[in-house]
């Protein structure tokens, strides 16, 4: 049975710091992962989906990387923000059409 | 739509009542997905739809949970004999096809069972 296991659960840093999210999974044969962003009482925000066969992804500030061979996906956070500060989860799925099975998510704070 | 819309955003219910809760995906995705989330975890699986079809209702907790999408669109999420350990966040996704694609989100349904 697939596992998503994020590391930290909560990160605080201050204004400017450039910060790398952590997402390991036990099951190595995935079809993609897929980085979300959540706020307060919010719904999920896609931020970036890796396919199975592609490494990294960029938008804007954040780029993330994936290694399926060790089961390992990384968020990376250029020059935060105040306003990143949110929940962000990681997912994988094991085969097109499948459900995503998502991480417990690690709580950013970015201090001004 | 623009995008997922879930009715309603909050319902308070009594321990045995039933609820319904509604999922308007966006237009033209065809496949829809339910799960469920509690605070401080991540959402957990609970059914999804290509078209009218469940394609996996495996991870509905018990048989008082239950969906339809009966013209593939639309989707509703029943439950009967509400418990209080049914009180979560209820969130709808669709995405454009099953293979894999990009997923979006509703703002969610917060049940609260008294």
């Amino acid at each position: 049975k697939q596992e998503v296991t994020q590391i930290p659960a909560a990160l605080s840093v201050p204004e400017g710091e450039n910060l790398v999210l952590n997402c390991s999974f036990t099951d190595s044969a995935i079809y993609n992962l897929q980085w979300f962003r959540q706020d307060p009482g919010k719904g999920l925000t896609s931020l970036l989906l890796i396919q199975s066969s592609q490494r990294e992804q960029t938008s804007g500030r954040l780029n993330a990387s994936l290694d399926k061979s060790s089961g390992r996906s990384t968020l990376y956070i250029a020059a935060s923000q105040p306003g990143d500060s949110a929940t962000y989860l990681c997912a994988v799925n094991g085969q097109a059409g499948t459900a995503l099975i998502f991480g417990k998510g690690t709580t950013l704070s970015v201090s001004s | 739509g623009a995008g997922v819309s879930q009715t309603p955003s909050n319902k308070v219910t009594e321990k045995g009542k039933y609820v319904e809760l509604r999922c308007d995906p966006i237009s033209g995705h065809t496949a829809l997905y339910w799960y469920r989330q509690s605070l401080g975890q991540g959402p957990e699986f609970l059914i999804y739809f290509q078209g009218t079809g469940a394609a996996d209702d495996s991870g509905l907790p018990n048989d008082r949970f239950f969906a339809v999408r009966p013209e593939g669109s639309v989707s509703t999420l029943k439950i009967q004999r509400t418990e209080r350990g049914d009180s979560a966040v209820y969130l709808c996704a669709s995405s454009l096809t099953l293979a894999g694609g990009e997923l979006f989100f509703g703002e969610g349904s917060r049940l609260t069972v008294l």
